[in-house]
């Protein structure tokens, strides 16, 4: 069966630091991956979303980035993180697209101090 | 923007009650989904509906699409305690790349 693993569940970062969260999928090769945002109480905003290993599509501008290095990982990354970057992110994926179920990791709660 | 709106975004029902969400949306589909979130976790899908059907069942869950309206129901039946969970429903956009999520209905049910 196929199943996502996302990393670290909680992290705590200063503003202007770092940031990388990793995330893989097992038990299925080729799948779409996605990276998302979701603020308190709301629905989610679509950051990122991979087709293939090195093909990334930006849905917002932003001050992160994704990449795709293995066909199952998926990384959302910061070079200098802001306030606003706070927030609860979730990895999901899906075998091909369009009538597809996503399926999604446990999230990582991400607080910028 | 969101493609889909559900309504209300916060139900509160007794267990036992039915609870009733709706989801509109704004362009034509293939299909919808809907999705479930207990606090603090992933989405978890619940049940997709095509275009060409009306209404679908799974266990106590039954989901309905009017296209005409462009509105789609989720009905839970004899609700528990542990139905308590935030409900999206979810759209594709017509490449198929991109699933866009409502903000979502906040269930509580109180035992």
């Amino acid at each position: 069966s196929q199943t996502i693993h996302q990393w670290p569940a909680t992290l705590v970062q200063p503003v202007g630091s770092p940031l990388s969260l990793e995330c893989t999928v097992e038990g299925t090769s080729n799948p779409n991956l996605y990276w998302y945002r979701q603020a308190a109480g709301r629905g989610l905003q679509l950051l990122f979303y991979s087709v293939g290993i090195g093909q990334i599509s930006s849905e917002v501008p932003q001050n992160l980035s994704a990449s795709r290095p293995q066909d199952r990982q998926f990384i959302l990354s910061s070079k200098k993180l802001l306030l606003s970057d706070s927030g609860f992110y979730l990895c999901a994926w899906s075998q091909g697209q369009g009538d597809q179920p996503q399926h999604f990791g446990d999230g990582t709660r991400l607080s910028i101090l | 923007s969101q493609q889909g709106e559900e309504d209300p975004q916060a139900l509160s029902i007794q267990e036992g009650e039915n609870a009733t969400m709706n989801c509109s949306y704004k362009t034509s589909i293939n299909n919808l989904q809907w999705y479930r979130q207990n606090s603090g976790r992933g989405l978890v899908h619940l049940i997709l509906i095509r275009s060409n059907e009306r209404e679908k069942h799974s266990g106590r869950l039954r989901v309905t699409l009017d296209t005409s309206k462009k509105s789609s129901s989720l009905l839970i039946t004899a609700s528990r305690a542990a139905d308590t969970a935030s409900y999206f429903c979810a759209t594709y956009n017509n490449a198929g790349n991109m699933l866009t999520f409502g903000g979502g209905t906040r269930l509580m049910v109180k035992p």
